[in-house]
């Protein structure tokens, strides 16, 4: 059964840092491109990065761009998405998605960064 | 910017059909952008419902088609029942493996 559970997530001031995790089991990691989604409280949902399946290549949406970074360890199975000098509005629910067919396949349940002081 | 568009609401009553749409701010929706779609109900994560158009993801009943209707992605719905009862996104993919979802449709079942 394919699993993708995040973690990491929690309350941080304006301008800190948080490492998301996102451990995966039930597949083979290392053949998949990952992606992060978030969902600000009642918002949408909005495509933040994704990641190619050996690591070599990743996108940003504009919005996060130089302050997120999106990195894998295929041997430990897990995606991470490292955010820096977050701000009030990158208070979201953060998914990590599975790619299949330029679509995502499967979602992690989601974890919960709030961004305030 | 690439803009995608969807309604932000959209009624249907409880057997009915609906056909959701995903459209682009400029230019047209085709295969080219292998255009999603997936289920959202409060507090819960995202369920694919359709990639590559018009593919049903595992264990989606066939009363959800995707299909291109002019120039735009759609996601019809028949024998609407009470439980479709939930917000829908479309996301097109814009090449180098990047996504761009649209702002979601709020579906009531009454």
């Amino acid at each position: 059964e394919v699993q993708l559970v995040e973690s990491g997530g929690g309350l941080v001031q304006p301008g800190g840092s948080l490492r998301l995790s996102c451990a995966a089991s039930g597949f083979t990691f290392s053949s998949y491109w990952m992606h992060w989604v978030r969902q600000a409280p009642g918002k949408g949902l909005v495509w933040v990065s994704r990641i190619n399946s050996d690591g070599s290549s990743t996108s940003y949406a504009d919005s996060v761009k130089g302050r997120f970074t999106i990195s894998r360890d295929n041997a430990k199975n897990t995606l991470y998405l490292q955010m820096n000098s977050l701000r009030a509005e990158d208070t979201a629910v953060y998914y990590c998605a599975r790619s299949n067919s330029h679509a995502a396949d499967y979602w992690g349940q989601g974890t919960l960064v709030t961004v305030s002081s | 910017q690439t803009v995608v568009t969807q309604e932000p609401s959209f009624s249907v009553s409880p057997g009915g059909t609906v056909t959701l749409t995903c459209g682009l701010s400029s230019g047209s929706v085709s295969t080219s952008y292998y255009p999603s779609w997936y289920q959202q109900t409060p507090g819960q994560a995202p369920r694919t419902l359709i990639y590559s158009t018009n593919t049903r993801s595992s264990g989606v009943p066939d009363r959800f088609s995707g299909s291109i209707l002019g120039n735009k992605a759609a996601l019809t719905i028949t024998g609407a029942q009470a439980d479709d009862e939930s917000d829908y996104y479309c996301v097109l993919y814009m090449g180098s493996g990047n996504w761009v979802f649209g702002g979601g449709t709020k579906l009531t079942v009454l």
